[in-house]
């Protein structure tokens, strides 16, 4: 079967690094996803990662594994406001996103 | 501002009976999925289209149709509700099938009772 694994809950101080897992198992794989979903509001992309390695953009990253199964978003400088929950999504062999249950993360001042 | 409108934001309705929750994009993309999300769970595909004119089921499709008669709307209609269809709907639009940035709208939040 198909399976994404996120911790349910994190929670980080502000000015802190926090890393959110991800592990995956789909058929096939044609890419990663993370999305950002502030409660009560609609998930917004936040990267993609198709090869190995490690994506910077700003103050997040992401990086990937494809042979491990794995990814990591990395969330450096952390502010009150990315206090949200980090979905992240596998396209599987058939082209379709697989989606993660979402870490919610938690800022404290 | 381009997007992705959904209507209405959110609805109570009686069991039985028939809605249709609506939404429209001005992004000219292709592809539109309907999915719901649940206290807990991941986001679920309901239906998708790839471009106008076709659909296809996802993972949790009973209960529910949809249609793609243009590129700019894909209704969403519960034939006749049921408890169980209590979520937060949200549609979503991206330039072609595949590994393509997915754009959501404000999601709508059904309540069925």
């Amino acid at each position: 079967g198909q399976n994404i694994d996120q911790p349910t809950e994190m929670t980080a101080t502000e000015g802190a690094i926090v890393q959110i897992n991800c592990t995956y198992q789909t058929s096939g794989f044609n890419g990663l996803f993370w999305y950002q979903q502030h409660a009560g509001e609609a998930p917004t992309f936040l990267s993609y990662n198709v090869l190995d390695g490690l994506e910077e953009k700003g103050r997040f990253s992401s990086f990937l594994s494809r042979s491990k199964g794995y990814s990591y978003l990395l969330l450096k400088e952390l502010q009150m406001k990315d206090s949200a929950s980090y979905l992240c999504a596998v396209t599987d062999s058939n082209y379709q996103l697989i989606w993660g249950a979402g870490t919610k993360l938690i800022i404290k001042p | 501002i381009a997007g992705i409108t959904q209507a209405p934001t959110s609805q109570i309705l009686a069991a039985g009976r028939r809605m249709t929750l609506r939404c429209t994009q001005d992004m000219r993309h292709n592809a539109m999925y309907w999915y719901r999300q649940d206290l807990g769970l991941g986001l679920r595909l309901i239906h998708y289209s790839n471009t106008a004119g076709t659909t296809g089921k996802g993972e949790v499709p009973d209960g529910y149709s949809v249609s793609r008669a243009n590129t700019d709307d894909f209704p969403l209609t519960l034939a006749s509700a049921v408890p169980s269809q209590t979520s937060v709907y949200f549609c979503a639009s991206s330039e072609g099938q595949g590994a393509n940035i997915q754009y959501f709208g404000a999601g709508t939040r059904l309540s069925v009772l």
